[in-house]
Protein backbone atom coordinates (compact mmCIF):
# COMPACT_ATOMS: atom_id res chain seq x y z
CA UNK A 1 0.00 0.00 0.00
CA UNK A 2 1.09 3.91 -1.14
CA UNK A 3 2.39 5.20 2.73
CA UNK A 4 4.41 8.20 3.85
CA UNK A 5 5.84 7.49 7.18
CA UNK A 6 7.38 10.01 9.85
CA UNK A 7 8.90 7.88 11.98
CA UNK A 8 9.41 10.06 15.14
CA UNK A 9 6.12 11.46 16.51
CA UNK A 10 8.21 13.71 19.04
CA UNK A 11 11.63 15.27 18.77
CA UNK A 12 13.08 17.40 21.49
CA UNK A 13 16.65 19.24 20.75
CA UNK A 14 18.69 22.08 22.52
CA UNK A 15 18.65 25.99 20.76
CA UNK A 16 21.28 25.61 18.60
CA UNK A 17 21.80 21.96 18.25
CA UNK A 18 21.51 20.45 14.99
CA UNK A 19 18.10 18.49 13.53
CA UNK A 20 16.95 15.80 11.36
CA UNK A 21 13.63 14.61 10.90
CA UNK A 22 12.95 11.39 8.82
CA UNK A 23 10.04 10.40 6.01
CA UNK A 24 10.40 7.32 4.22
CA UNK A 25 7.84 6.44 1.49
CA UNK A 26 6.16 3.65 -0.21
CA UNK A 27 5.14 4.52 -3.90
CA UNK A 28 5.80 2.63 -7.17
CA UNK A 29 7.41 5.23 -8.87
CA UNK A 30 9.34 8.73 -7.09
CA UNK A 31 6.77 10.54 -6.20
CA UNK A 32 7.01 14.53 -5.99
CA UNK A 33 8.31 14.97 -1.93
CA UNK A 34 7.52 18.18 0.24
CA UNK A 35 7.58 18.99 3.56
CA UNK A 36 5.62 21.83 5.49
CA UNK A 37 5.68 23.36 9.09
CA UNK A 38 2.51 24.42 11.00
CA UNK A 39 2.38 26.36 14.22
CA UNK A 40 -0.48 25.45 17.03
CA UNK A 41 -3.73 26.64 14.81
CA UNK A 42 -2.55 27.68 12.12
CA UNK A 43 -2.23 26.07 8.26
CA UNK A 44 1.07 24.23 6.32
CA UNK A 45 3.37 26.40 5.05
CA UNK A 46 5.57 24.65 2.18
CA UNK A 47 9.70 24.70 3.58
CA UNK A 48 11.17 22.84 0.31
CA UNK A 49 10.10 20.85 -2.32
CA UNK A 50 11.41 18.15 -4.31
CA UNK A 51 10.36 17.25 -8.38
CA UNK A 52 13.74 16.16 -9.53
CA UNK A 53 17.55 16.98 -10.60
CA UNK A 54 19.97 17.50 -7.40
CA UNK A 55 18.49 15.81 -4.51
CA UNK A 56 19.38 18.06 -1.99
CA UNK A 57 17.26 20.94 -1.57
CA UNK A 58 17.59 24.00 0.04
CA UNK A 59 13.98 25.56 1.54
CA UNK A 60 13.21 28.69 4.06
CA UNK A 61 14.19 29.60 7.55
CA UNK A 62 17.57 27.33 6.55
CA UNK A 63 16.00 24.02 6.17
CA UNK A 64 17.14 21.38 3.74
CA UNK A 65 16.10 18.02 2.54
CA UNK A 66 17.73 15.38 0.97
CA UNK A 67 15.98 12.96 -1.35
CA UNK A 68 17.41 9.44 -1.24
CA UNK A 69 16.09 7.32 -3.77
CA UNK A 70 17.92 3.84 -2.97
CA UNK A 71 16.39 4.26 1.08
CA UNK A 72 13.04 5.93 -0.05
CA UNK A 73 13.37 8.67 2.26
CA UNK A 74 13.58 12.52 2.42
CA UNK A 75 14.81 13.47 5.58
CA UNK A 76 14.98 17.27 6.33
CA UNK A 77 17.65 18.65 8.26
CA UNK A 78 18.92 21.76 9.84
CA UNK A 79 22.27 22.62 11.42
CA UNK A 80 21.26 25.24 14.18
CA UNK A 81 17.83 25.05 15.21
CA UNK A 82 16.03 28.22 16.51
CA UNK A 83 13.30 28.38 19.32
CA UNK A 84 10.78 29.56 16.63
CA UNK A 85 11.28 26.46 15.15
CA UNK A 86 9.18 24.51 17.59
CA UNK A 87 6.08 23.44 15.36
CA UNK A 88 4.68 20.46 14.17
CA UNK A 89 6.65 19.07 10.75
CA UNK A 90 4.84 16.97 7.98
CA UNK A 91 6.29 15.29 4.73
CA UNK A 92 3.81 14.37 2.25
CA UNK A 93 3.98 13.13 -1.06
CA UNK A 94 1.78 13.92 -4.30
CA UNK A 95 1.93 10.68 -6.45
CA UNK A 96 0.09 11.56 -9.89
CA UNK A 97 -1.97 14.33 -8.39
CA UNK A 98 -2.69 12.66 -5.38
CA UNK A 99 -1.01 14.02 -1.97
CA UNK A 100 -0.40 12.23 1.25
CA UNK A 101 1.12 13.70 4.15
CA UNK A 102 2.49 11.77 7.24
CA UNK A 103 1.61 11.46 10.90
CA UNK A 104 3.69 14.85 11.73
CA UNK A 105 6.57 15.03 13.81
CA UNK A 106 6.28 17.56 16.75
CA UNK A 107 9.30 19.62 17.71
CA UNK A 108 10.11 20.94 20.81
CA UNK A 109 12.60 23.26 21.32
CA UNK A 110 14.98 23.32 24.87
CA UNK A 111 16.09 26.93 25.46
CA UNK B 1 3.38 35.28 -3.93
CA UNK B 2 0.52 32.41 -3.36
CA UNK B 3 -1.52 32.93 -0.73
CA UNK B 4 -4.54 31.14 0.35
CA UNK B 5 -7.33 32.42 2.57
CA UNK B 6 -9.87 30.85 4.28
CA UNK B 7 -13.36 32.70 6.07
CA UNK B 8 -14.25 32.49 9.04
CA UNK B 9 -10.96 31.57 10.83
CA UNK B 10 -13.00 29.92 13.63
CA UNK B 11 -17.26 29.08 14.19
CA UNK B 12 -18.93 27.95 16.74
CA UNK B 13 -22.75 26.97 15.42
CA UNK B 14 -25.09 24.45 17.18
CA UNK B 15 -26.21 21.04 16.58
CA UNK B 16 -28.14 20.47 13.61
CA UNK B 17 -27.18 23.65 12.07
CA UNK B 18 -25.20 24.29 9.07
CA UNK B 19 -21.88 26.32 9.10
CA UNK B 20 -20.22 27.45 5.25
CA UNK B 21 -16.36 27.84 5.32
CA UNK B 22 -14.84 29.78 2.36
CA UNK B 23 -11.80 29.04 0.73
CA UNK B 24 -10.00 31.85 -1.47
CA UNK B 25 -6.74 32.08 -3.83
CA UNK B 26 -5.94 35.69 -3.67
CA UNK B 27 -3.18 35.92 -6.08
CA UNK B 28 -3.78 33.57 -8.39
CA UNK B 29 -6.42 30.89 -10.31
CA UNK B 30 -7.01 27.42 -8.74
CA UNK B 31 -8.70 24.87 -11.26
CA UNK B 32 -8.30 22.85 -8.26
CA UNK B 33 -8.20 22.78 -4.40
CA UNK B 34 -8.67 20.49 -1.51
CA UNK B 35 -10.23 20.38 1.68
CA UNK B 36 -8.77 18.36 4.51
CA UNK B 37 -9.95 17.46 8.19
CA UNK B 38 -7.30 17.73 10.69
CA UNK B 39 -8.08 16.09 14.75
CA UNK B 40 -5.87 17.39 17.54
CA UNK B 41 -2.42 16.23 17.31
CA UNK B 42 -3.01 14.07 14.42
CA UNK B 43 -2.44 14.69 10.32
CA UNK B 44 -4.62 16.02 7.99
CA UNK B 45 -6.94 13.83 6.23
CA UNK B 46 -7.86 14.50 2.53
CA UNK B 47 -11.48 15.19 2.40
CA UNK B 48 -12.41 16.04 -1.27
CA UNK B 49 -11.25 17.45 -4.34
CA UNK B 50 -12.66 20.22 -5.55
CA UNK B 51 -12.45 21.28 -9.11
CA UNK B 52 -13.67 24.75 -10.68
CA UNK B 53 -17.25 24.16 -12.42
CA UNK B 54 -17.64 20.09 -11.30
CA UNK B 55 -18.26 18.23 -8.53
CA UNK B 56 -16.13 17.40 -6.27
CA UNK B 57 -14.24 13.99 -5.79
CA UNK B 58 -14.94 12.59 -2.32
CA UNK B 59 -12.38 10.44 -0.32
CA UNK B 60 -13.86 7.07 0.57
CA UNK B 61 -15.93 7.71 3.83
CA UNK B 62 -16.35 10.62 3.81
CA UNK B 63 -20.49 11.53 3.40
CA UNK B 64 -20.65 14.26 0.63
CA UNK B 65 -24.36 14.88 1.08
CA UNK B 66 -23.25 16.11 4.39
CA UNK B 67 -20.14 18.01 3.65
CA UNK B 68 -20.78 19.81 0.25
CA UNK B 69 -18.36 21.01 -2.20
CA UNK B 70 -18.69 24.40 -4.70
CA UNK B 71 -16.31 25.61 -6.80
CA UNK B 72 -17.76 28.08 -8.28
CA UNK B 73 -15.02 30.41 -9.35
CA UNK B 74 -11.04 30.07 -10.15
CA UNK B 75 -10.76 31.67 -6.46
CA UNK B 76 -13.20 30.51 -4.61
CA UNK B 77 -14.60 27.01 -3.42
CA UNK B 78 -17.14 26.68 -0.11
CA UNK B 79 -17.72 23.64 2.15
CA UNK B 80 -20.17 23.64 3.69
CA UNK B 81 -21.30 21.44 6.75
CA UNK B 82 -24.96 20.34 6.80
CA UNK B 83 -26.99 19.38 10.10
CA UNK B 84 -23.46 19.86 11.83
CA UNK B 85 -22.82 17.43 14.94
CA UNK B 86 -20.15 17.93 18.16
CA UNK B 87 -18.58 14.33 16.19
CA UNK B 88 -18.15 17.22 12.99
CA UNK B 89 -16.42 19.21 15.17
CA UNK B 90 -12.67 19.62 14.13
CA UNK B 91 -10.37 22.05 11.91
CA UNK B 92 -10.57 21.99 8.83
CA UNK B 93 -7.95 23.35 6.22
CA UNK B 94 -8.26 23.78 2.60
CA UNK B 95 -5.87 24.42 -0.40
CA UNK B 96 -5.14 25.35 -3.75
CA UNK B 97 -3.41 23.87 -6.34
CA UNK B 98 -0.78 26.28 -8.60
CA UNK B 99 1.05 25.22 -11.53
CA UNK B 100 1.07 21.30 -11.72
CA UNK B 101 2.24 19.90 -8.10
CA UNK B 102 2.01 22.92 -5.59
CA UNK B 103 -0.05 23.32 -3.42
CA UNK B 104 -0.80 26.13 -1.21
CA UNK B 105 -2.79 25.92 2.18
CA UNK B 106 -5.29 28.38 4.02
CA UNK B 107 -4.60 28.86 7.58
CA UNK B 108 -7.18 26.83 8.52
CA UNK B 109 -10.75 27.01 10.22
CA UNK B 110 -11.80 25.68 13.64
CA UNK B 111 -15.10 24.59 13.70
CA UNK B 112 -16.98 23.90 17.39
CA UNK B 113 -20.47 22.34 17.50
CA UNK B 114 -22.37 22.84 20.73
Amino acid sequence: AQSVTQPDIHITVSEGASLELRCNYSYGATPYLFWYVQSPGQGLQLLLKYFSGDTLVQGIKGFEAEFKRSQSSFNLRKPSVHWSDAAEYFCAVDNNNDMRFGAGTRLTVKP
Amino acid sequence: GAVVSQHPSWVICKSGTSVKIECRSLDFQATTMFWYRQFPKQSLMLMATSNEGSKATYEQGVEKDKFLINHASLTLSTLTVTSAHPEDSSFYICSARKGTYEQYFGPGTRLTVT
